[in-house]
């Protein structure tokens, strides 16, 4: 049983550049959220996706945007980079239910803005 | 706004028992988990009280009071491998909001 998976494992950007990243939810899941986590920090909150549709925003700007395939797989796109974007970018994902208590995450996404 | 509160760090010896509390503030409730994050990995999660009592699970029992805006995380028979970051995350209106955390630190 495959669980969350994403990729690259590390990236390396400059300022202004644009970058993707990408999330394969656990099997059997149909939700994925995005979370930012600096060093020293808790996760924060980007976005939840369910049903190929943006069902909640955290307070991240226009810059973060996502998607969601057929097959439940999500993207998070960051435009315009900054050098505050550095962090350990985090996907989780969780079965439909309405709640999102129990998510299962993916080893996480490490972006680097130079 | 909406923040948690936790201690960031608690040191405890092996075999003990230490409790880790948060306090909580959010426009929304639906419940609160506890997660665990070792150092470079993803975390994971531990437990979920969505209303007031006590939740057992093996060495560890998470609390809540709705009234009080109030719960903790209870870790007994401390094993050196518990040394991590633990996280309480207010379940509010399809997202988990985050305290900073607690960095426990367990001495043989």
């Amino acid at each position: 049983d495959a669980g969350v998976t994403q990729s690259p494992t590390h990236l390396i950007k400059t300022r202004g550049q644009q970058v993707t990243l990408r999330c394969s939810p656990k099997s059997g899941h149909d939700t994925v959220s995005w979370y930012q986590q600096a060093l020293g920090q808790g996760p924060q909150f980007i976005f939840q996706y369910y049903e190929e549709e943006e069902r909640q925003r955290g307070n991240f700007p226009d810059r973060f945007s996502g998607h969601q395939f057929p097959n439940y797989s999500s993207e998070l796109n960051v435009n315009a980079l900054l050098l505050g974007d550095s962090a350990l970018y985090l996907c989780a994902s969780s079965s439909t239910g309405g709640t999102s208590y129990e998510q299962y995450f993916g080893p996480g996404t490490r972006l680097t803005v130079t | 706004g909406q923040s948690l509160e936790q201690p960031s760090e608690v040191t405890a010896v092996e075999g003990a028992i230490v409790q880790i509390n948060c306090t909580y503030q959010t426009s929304g409730f639906y419940g609160l988990s506890w997660y665990q994050q070792h150092d470079g990995g993803a975390p994971t999660f531990l437990s979920y009280n969505a209303l007031d009592g006590l939740e057992e699970t093996g060495r560890f029992s998470s609390f809540l009071s709705r009234s009080d805006s109030y719960g903790y995380l209870l870790l007994q028979e401390l094993q050196m491998k518990d040394s991590a970051s633990y996280f309480c995350a207010v379940d509010s209106n399809y997202q988990l909001i985050w305290g900073a955390g607690t960095k426990l630190i367990i001495k043989p």
